[in-house]
Parts: structure tokens; C-alpha cells; sequence
């Protein structure tokens, strides 16, 4: 079955430093990749997203991901954060080749910026 | 447009009762999603629809719940009788299809606490 895996729950940066998110996902083929990010009381918002072609994106807010298929990762980056980027930030693919369209999340990375 | 609408944002309710969660999609998507999100099992997909019909619902937990979509502009998710491992978040999302290249829109959440 397919997953993802977001192997920290929690990371805490400086304002300031960089940033790195990790995703891994389970799945034969290449899927469509996602970044959501949710702040405390609200929905998910996209940051980036991957379907094909340059496998660095860039999203929103300074965020960009590169997508390694010899890896199956969706790494998220930030090369200085900002105490607004405090919050959980969750990896998402929805597989190519199922016939279902189905967003599978991973359980999320709880971002926590220090003064 | 406004986004995807939830009602009711906050929802208490006895053990026992009925509970209507309501969700107003994005005008022109064609598939419609719920989500659940616990702490335990973070976001589950219950249900998706395409074109007002029900294409997967194998993540309805059991036959308390139930999820229609009567148009294309409107959908519920029912508990019945609700129960307290039911409190959660629920979202709702839509988007059109895959082949567009777009991704899903998250409404607020209807936070649900059954005692």
C-alpha cells in the first residue's frame, strides 16, 4: 500500500536558519507530490506542489522541495525562517497509476521557530 | 470565490445524537473530500466524491457514518449515533481532477467533541 513518511514530529529552529522538512513516500511509480502547511484552528494551505518536469519546485513564502526519485523523498526547504513559519507542515502524494484519486498524507512535522 | 465553506466551525454534542457536518465546495470542482484528523491517526480520508457520486469510501470508520452529495454545490457527513472516540477534526476539500494539474482546497475544519 502506498504512504508517506515525515520521520519528525517535532523540529525547533533559530530565526533565521535553515530549514529542512523530510518526506518519504512508498509507491512504484512516480506520484504527484504535495507540501500543505496548517496553523493552529485552520485548514491546510499549499505550499508547493510536483507533477513533473524540474525536479526543484518553488512554492510560496520562500519554501521550495526537490523531488529524488532514487530517494522516493519531497524534501522541503527554507533557507531562513521566519517566526511566522511556526506550525505543521504535512507531505502528501496522490498515486499516478491506481485509477483513485486519493490525497495520502503523512502525519505530520510540527515546526516550533525560537526568538 | 470563497473557498471551501464548513458548518458549523464548532460542534458539542451529547454521546448518542446525530451530527450534521456540512461542506460547500469551490464552484466547478468536481471532486469533493473528506477528512478526518486526530492526533492518534492524523488525517484520514473518509470519503471522495467525483461528480456528486461516491467513488471510495472505505475510510468511513462503520455505519454510523454516512456521507452524500446531492449536488454539485453541497455535501454532509452524518454520525449516527454519534460517539466520544468520534471527536475530531473534520475537513472538507475539493479540486478538479488530476489531469488539471491542481490541487486540493481545504476548508476550515468543524472540530467536533462528542461527551
Amino acid at each position: 500500500a502506498q504512504s508517506v513518511t515525515q520521520p519528525d514530529i517535532h523540529i525547533t529552529v533559530s530565526e533565521g536558519a535553515s530549514l529542512e522538512l523530510r518526506c518519504n513516500y512508498s509507491y512504484g511509480a512516480t506520484p504527484y507530490l504535495f507540501w500543505y502547511v496548517q496553523s493552529p484552528g485552520q485548514g491546510l494551505q499549499l505550499l508547493l506542489k510536483y507533477f513533473s518536469g524540474d525536479t526543484l519546485v518553488q512554492g510560496i513564502k520562500g519554501f521550495e522541495a526537490e523531488f529524488k526519485r532514487s530517494q522516493s523523498s519531497f524534501n522541503l526547504r527554507k533557507p531562513s525562517v521566519h517566526w511566522s513559519d511556526a506550525a505543521e507542515y504535512f507531505c502528501a502524494v496522490v498515486p499516478t497509476t491506481s485509477g483513485t484519486y486519493k490525497y495520502i498524507f503523512g502525519t505530520g512535522t510540527r515546526l516550533k521557530v525560537l526568538a | 470565490d470563497a473557498g471551501v465553506i464548513q458548518s458549523p466551525r464548532h460542534e458539542v454534542t451529547e454521546m448518542g445524537q446525530e451530527v450534521t457536518l456540512r461542506c460547500k465546495p469551490i464552484s466547478g470542482h468536481d471532486y469533493l473530500f473528506w477528512y478526518r484528523q486526530t492526533m492518534m491517526r492524523g488525517l484520514e480520508l473518509l470519503i471522495y466524491f467525483n461528480n456528486n457520486v461516491p467513488i471510495d469510501d472505505s475510510g468511513m470508520p462503520e455505519d454510523r457514518f454516512s456521507a452524500k452529495m446531492p449536488n454539485a454545490s453541497f455535501s454532509t457527513l452524518k454520525i449516527q449515533p454519534s460517539e466520544p472516540r468520534d471527536s475530531a477534526v473534520y475537513f472538507c476539500a475539493s479540486s478538479f481532477g488530476l489531469q488539471s494539474y491542481t490541487e486540493a482546497f481545504f476548508g476550515q475544519g468543524t472540530r467536533l467533541t462528542v461527551v
